[in-house]
This record gives C-alpha cells, sequence and structure tokens, in this order.
C-alpha cells in the first residue's frame, strides 16, 4: 500500500524558513516522479515543485521559484521542499504527491498534507 | 505559460442527471491532461490521466474525452457520492497547472 507521510509544517512569521518532509513506503521510490502540490485555505489546487525519479531534474512554479528548494534521498524514501523567505500567500496545506512515472505526469497518491501557517 | 480554464465554476444536477466539466488549455498539451475529485475534507483523487483513460478503481460512470485543447469530464449519471470538486490539470511540461475547480452539487 503506498503511504505518503508529510511533517514539517507550523506557523511561521513573515520571512521565514521551514522544511517539509514526506516519507514515503509501498512503492519503489527512486523510480518514481514526486511533487508537491499546494492549497490555500478555501481555495483551488496549485502546484508548486516536481522532482523526477531519473537524474533529479527539478522543477518550480513562478510563485516560489528561487525560494523554494525540492530533493529527494532516494536512501532515505524522501522528499523535502525547503521554503525560505515565506511570505502570507504561502499559507496553505501542502500535499506530498506521487506521480504515475519516472518524469512528469498525472498525480496517482497524495498524502494527508501538512499545515504552513505564515503570519506574524 | 499554459493557461487552463474550467468551466463551469459550480454546477447544480439532480441525481441520474448527465454531468459535463470543460477544461480549455491555452495551447496545445496533446493527450497530458488529468482530471482529480476532491470531496470535502478529502484530498485529490486521481479519476482520469491521458485526457480519456480511467483510473483504476473509478467508477465507469465517469469518462474523459478532448477535442484540440479543449477536454471534457463527463459523469455520465450523477450520484450523491459524487458531490465534489473537480480539477484538471495539464502535465506536458511545467508548470503543472491546475484548472479552477469546478464544484459540483445535487439539486
Amino acid at each position: 500500500e503506498v503511504q505518503l507521510l508529510e511533517s514539517g509544517g507550523g506557523l511561521v512569521q513573515p520571512g521565514g524558513s521551514l522544511r517539509l518532509s514526506c516519507v514515503a513506503s509501498g512503492f519503489s521510490f527512486t523510480t518514481y516522479a514526486m511533487s508537491w502540490v499546494r492549497q490555500a485555505p478555501g481555495k483551488g489546487l496549485e502546484w508548486v515543485s516536481a522532482v523526477t525519479g531519473n537524474d533529479d531534474t527539478t522543477y518550480y512554479a513562478d510563485s516560489v521559484k528561487g525560494r523554494f528548494t525540492i530533493s529527494r534521498d532516494n536512501s532515505q524514501n524522501t522528499l523535502y521542499l525547503q521554503m525560505n523567505s515565506l511570505r502570507a500567500e504561502d499559507t496553505a496545506v501542502y500535499f506530498c504527491a506521487k506521480m504515475r512515472g519516472l518524469n512528469l505526469a498525472a498525480i496517482n497518491y497524495w498524502g494527508q498534507g501538512t499545515l504552513v501557517t505564515v503570519s506574524s | 505559460d499554459i493557461q487552463m480554464t474550467q468551466s463551469p465554476s459550480s454546477l447544480s444536477a439532480s441525481v441520474g442527471d448527465r454531468v459535463t466539466i470543460t477544461c480549455r488549455a491555452s495551447q496545445a498539451v496533446s493527450n497530458y491532461l488529468a482530471w482529480y475529485q476532491q470531496k470535502p475534507g478529502k484530498v485529490p483523487k486521481l479519476l482520469i490521466y491521458a485526457a480519456s483513460t480511467l483510473q483504476s478503481g473509478v467508477p465507469s460512470r465517469f469518462s474523459g474525452s478532448r477535442s484540440g485543447t479543449d477536454f471534457t469530464l463527463t459523469i455520465s449519471s450523477l450520484q450523491p457520492e459524487d458531490v465534489a470538486t473537480y480539477y484538471c490539470q495539464k502535465y506536458n511540461s511545467a508548470p503543472l497547472t491546475f484548472g479552477g475547480g469546478t464544484e459540483v452539487e445535487i439539486k
């Protein structure tokens, strides 16, 4: 059974940093692209970032480029999202997501999400 | 960047009705289009990928189609458990943009 368990969310002041983690199990982590998707309270889904499963190519939404860094530790089956220079508009539930293939693909599994609140 | 425009933003239909949701891409995305269902308080669920391929376990009343840059999600006979918000997403290249969502309720 595929499981994605996020952690690391919380309350942070504007300009601060957080690192989200996602521990994956139930599938061969190295052979799938992974992604982060966020959802602000009462709003729709927003894709944030992705990393491929073969050469660790990374992709970012314009809204987070230069501030967020996605990475993966295949030895620990763990996906990360380092978030710097956080803004109020980054407040959202952040979902860790598994894609259907090695490269960019549809998302077939989602974690339960971790809430990030950026506020003073 | 390619924009994904979903319509309508909300709809109300009766049980048994045929429901159609449209997603229009501002440029070609080939068949790299997925549909997701998000029930209130739940995580999204993949319904369809590659524009028209039904994800395993998804009821056959859901179907997807493509005509050029227009994509359609159809629920052939709306059921009470289909109350949810539906999103399209393109994944041919980054950014993997979602549509704005369509909220479906029962009349």
